[in-house]
């Protein structure tokens, strides 16, 4: 199957800096991708919805100020979060579908976030 | 908004089989998918439904009734491995988004 990899793969902030999180498609285009976040015990909780050229859907109660998605190529999306406190520590996993428009969400490995 | 239930935790034997259910409200329906998820893990594909009928492949079956908004999963001859969580997954809508439900607890004992 298609690859995604996310980087850092762990990443630890002091509280009101700023995180940013790669997620790439390695050997397939992706045209949309798609963020997630994951609390313990918890399923994934869609966050936004990212359409390489175009501006991410957002989910209600995500703010877009507070997570910037930026999907600048095909092959490439990221997610930064800004001034990040303690309750924004969780599990951030990328999806992305390929150009072809096939079925299959491809997951990457995930970003543990903790913040200090 | 879509409404997905699963429930959240289940046990079974080793060689046993051990079916997952998935009741999901929607409109705009396009497909339901269930993934493996280990802990501390990303979600692995299963399968994936968008027609009425059971999919087979291999020790896992996925069935989908579209007109009861009812999916279940079946696993089969139970490893102790296949102990994880699994996510019931639907696209729908314009964006062809997935969303997940909560998921379920699977604990295989020997």
């Amino acid at each position: 199957g298609a690859v995604v990899s996310q980087h850092p793969s762990r990443v630890i902030c002091k509280s009101g800096t700023s995180v940013k999180i790669e997620c790439r498609s390695l050997d397939f285009q992706a045209t949309t991708m798609f963020w997630y976040r994951q609390f313990p015990k918890q399923s994934l909780m869609l966050m936004a919805t990212s359409n390489e050229g175009s501006k991410a859907t957002y989910e209600q109660g995500v703010e877009k100020d507070k997570f910037l998605i930026n999907h600048a190529s095909l092959t490439l999306s990221t997610l930064t979060v800004t001034s990040a406190h303690p309750e924004d520590s969780s599990f951030y996993i990328c999806s992305a579908r390929g150009a072809s428009g096939g079925n299959e969400q491809f997951f990457g490995p995930g970003t543990r976030l903790t913040v200090l | 908004g879509q409404n997905i239930d699963q429930p959240t935790e289940m046990t079974a034997t080793e060689g046993a089989i051990v079916q997952i259910n998935c009741t999901y409200q929607t409109s705009g329906f396009n497909g339901l998918f269930w993934y493996q998820q280990h802990a501390g893990e990303a979600p692995t594909f299963l399968s994936y439904n968008v027609l009425d009928g059971l999919e087979e492949k291999g020790r896992f079956s996925s069935f989908l009734s579209r007109s009861k908004g009812y999916s279940y999963l079946l696993l089969k001859e139970l490893q102790m491995k296949d102990s994880a969580s699994y996510l019931c997954a639907v696209r729908a809508g314009g964006y062809q988004k997935v969303t997940f439900g909560t998921g379920t607890k699977l604990q295989v004992i020997p």
